[in-house]
């Protein structure tokens, strides 16, 4: 029964170059979140997405960001031409449902952290 | 715009004496409330919440007390025990976003043996 998987659980990448973080949700949670962790503060809300489609990428930066959960396969972060602000770590959450009736089933992965060098 | 707040970055307790961690919100609009434990290496867990109609919440040794008038909520930890170190996240939710968690900066917690 395994829970999020996420992978890498560390990346190092040069400034300019492209990150990309995949999640694997629970078995049977269709609802996927993307939380980043700056240093020194709490996880904050990037996008949330359904399979195929994204419901709410309100806290994603407006460039070089990009999120998917597509039909088949994990859902995957992108960043483009990282630069050292990049560096955090990225946690993915997964539930069954939305809505905070189930916020008490939703379980992070043990999360990624990007380093830019 | 950190609109939850935990001003306290660390607590260090006795084991088996009470734990108080404080929280504090700036938006009104926020009417559910979480705490998630996260220790080193893993993703947070989902500990307790409480819903902005009741004033408190209580799951075995843990207990979260709000009070809506100073936008405040407190989490209680009795006993202490060792397992419990770990950062301690405080979030919070309104209804027409009621997916998107608003996390705290956290508090780490250490229970001395």
């Amino acid at each position: 029964n395994a829970g999020v998987m996420q992978n890498p659980r560390h990346l190092v990448r040069r400034r300019g170059q492209e990150a990309r973080l995949r999640c694997s949700p629970m078995k049977g949670h269709s609802h996927v979140y993307w939380y980043r962790q700056l240093p020194e503060e709490g996880l904050k809300f990037m996008v949330y997405l359904q399979k195929e489609n994204i419901i709410d990428e309100s806290g994603m930066p407006k460039e070089r960001f990009s999120a998917e959960f597509p039909k088949e396969g994990p859902s995957i972060l992108r960043i483009q031409q990282v630069v050292r602000g990049d560096s955090a770590a990225y946690f993915c959450a997964s539930s069954p449902l939305s809505g905070r009736v189930n916020t008490g089933e939703l379980f992070f992965g043990e999360g990624s952290r990007l380093t830019v060098l | 715009d950190q609109q939850v707040k935990q001003n306290s970055p660390s607590l260090s307790v006795q084991e088996g004496r009470i734990s108080i961690l404080n929280c504090d919100y700036t938006n009104s609009m926020f009417d559910y409330f979480l705490w998630y434990k996260k220790y080193p290496a893993e993703g947070p867990t989902f500990l307790i919440s409480i819903s902005s109609i009741k004033d408190k919440s209580e799951d075995g040794r843990f207990t979260v007390f709000l009070n809506k008038s100073a936008k405040h909520l407190s989490l209680h930890i009795v006993p202490s025990q060792p397992g419990d170190s770990a950062v301690y996240f405080c979030a919070a939710l309104y209804d027409t976003n009621d997916y998107k968690l608003s996390f705290g900066a956290g508090t780490t917690v250490t229970v001395r043996a």
